[in-house]
């Protein structure tokens, strides 16, 4: 399957401060990159869809001044997580897919590991 | 979008076929039924997907009723690396295509 890769695998940062995560698809072109964030024992859960050149879409309760999505090419989107708190400490997870409706499958990201002290 | 059920847990013999069921009863005509599976610590990992019909990859085959309300994810010959969170996905029928994740069965496979 399609490679996506993300960037770092793991960070730590005080609280207060910023960190970007980089998600670029290697192999493909992704006209639509969802970023997931992941609690422990839990399911992923949906942040935000982003498409190429556009805002993103965020899901409900999801802060789009805290959580900054850019998706400035079709090979890479970026997710920064603002001011950030102990409780942003969490999984972060992108994934691509190429565009257009239909079938294609979406392809994931090794994940974030944001730890917030 | 439509939602799945699953069983929260599992256990299979190494060696022995792994049925992984799924319910969705409120999907619609368009929508995909999609198999995915985490390891621990990892993303999510694409497995195989389908509309109507059967399929089969080299990882595994996906069985779906007739009349398309449930479905059956079949590991041919479990491996201890197939140990995981298996997630059945009703696709977004929008144009883009988002996957909801629910709780995903945990998958045990045991020497």
């Amino acid at each position: 399957g399609a490679v996506v890769s993300q960037h770092p695998s793991w960070v730590i940062c005080k609280s207060g401060t910023s960190v970007k995560i980089e998600c670029r698809s290697l192999d493909f072109q992704a006209t639509t990159m969802f970023w997931y964030r992941q609690f422990p024992k839990q399911s992923l859960m949906l942040m935000a869809t982003s498409n190429e050149g556009s805002k993103a879409t965020y899901e409900q309760g999801v802060e789009k001044d805290k959580f900054l999505i850019n998706h400035a090419s079709l090979t890479l989107s970026t997710l920064t997580v603002t001011s950030a708190h102990p409780e942003d400490s969490s999984f972060y997870i992108c994934s691509a897919r190429t565009g257009g409706k239909g079938n294609t499958e979406a392809f994931f990201g090794q994940g974030t590991r944001l730890t917030v002290v | 979008d439509a939602k799945t059920t699953q069983p929260p847990s599992m256990d299979c013999a190494e060696g022995r076929a792994a049925n992984l069921p799924c319910n969705h009863s409120t999907i619609s005509g368009n929508e995909y039924v999609y198999w995915y599976r985490q390891i621990h610590s990892q993303g999510p990992q694409y497995i195989i997907h389908g509309l109507k019909n059967n399929e089969t990859n080299e990882m595994a085959s996906l069985i779906i009723t007739e009349d398309r309300k449930s479905s059956t994810l079949i590991l041919p010959h479990a491996t201890l690396r197939d140990t995981a969170v298996y997630y059945c996905i009703v696709r977004d029928s929008s144009n883009t295509g988002k996957l909801i994740f629910g709780q995903g069965t945990t998958l045990q496979v045991k020497p």
